[in-house]
């Protein structure tokens, strides 16, 4: 069975540093990979996804991630983070069968310091 | 608005009784996933349905049960409710069966038993 690990639980960051969120998986076959943000009372948006070809991928609101085949690794990175972007973010990878279900981590709760 | 719409959006009901959560899909997508969103145990998938038929099966308990109608919305019973069963609710939807799709999520159902 595939797996995401997303180490801790909060991460503090100041207003304009870098932000960086860790996601670890688990797959024996190439994955499909996602990340998902969730504001306070509402559902889960995509941020963006890792399907195949070029390794580094750009989603909304400035965020990017990259697949690292050799670290089985897709952190999410933002080079300056804002206010708005203190929300929880889930990292999830697509099942091996067709059904094309998600297995999401824990999610990790980002704060932004003024 | 993310097209998928989940209603009721709060709920508060009694130990031992039944509720069923509402789910209509976003326009033309045919797959639709229902997870269980708790602080202690994260993003749990529940059931998946695509184009009425069941295709996958999580960590669903046996006093809870699902079906999706052939106008592709979906419903979610949860019956004989406990303390532990309340959480966030969550429906979500995807066009095909494809891992490249992931899903775009509606906004949730509160649940509270008390």
């Amino acid at each position: 069975a595939q797996s995401v690990t997303q180490l801790g639980s909060h991460v503090s960051v100041s207003e304009g540093a870098l932000v960086l969120l860790r996601c670890n998986y688990s797959s024996s076959v190439p994955p499909y990979l996602f990340w998902y943000v969730q504001y306070p009372n509402q559902g889960l948006q995509l941020l963006l996804k890792y399907t195949t070809g070029a390794t580094l991928v750009k989603g909304i609101n400035g965020f990017e991630a990259e697949f690292k085949k050799s670290e089985t690794s897709f952190h999410l990175t933002k080079p300056s983070a804002h206010m708005s972007d203190a929300a929880e973010y889930f990292c999830a990878v697509s099942d091996l069968r067709a059904n094309s279900k998600l297995t999401f981590g824990k999610g990790i709760t980002l704060s932004v310091r003024p | 608005d993310s097209g998928v719409t989940q209603t009721p959006k709060h709920l508060i009901t009694a130990t031992g009784q039944r509720v069923t959560l509402r789910c209509s899909p976003r326009s033309g997508d045919l797959s639709v996933y229902w997870y269980q969103q708790s602080l202690d145990q994260g993003l749990q998938f529940l059931i998946q349905y695509y184009n009425g038929e069941e295709r996958a099966k999580g960590n669903i308990l046996e006093r809870f049960s699902a079906q999706q109608f052939p106008d592709l919305h979906s419903e979610l019973n949860l019956s004989s409710l406990e303390l532990g069963d309340s959480a966030l609710y969550f429906c979500a939807s995807s066009l095909t069966l494809s891992r490249v799709d992931g899903y775009t999520f509606g906004s949730g159902t509160r649940l509270t038993v008390v």
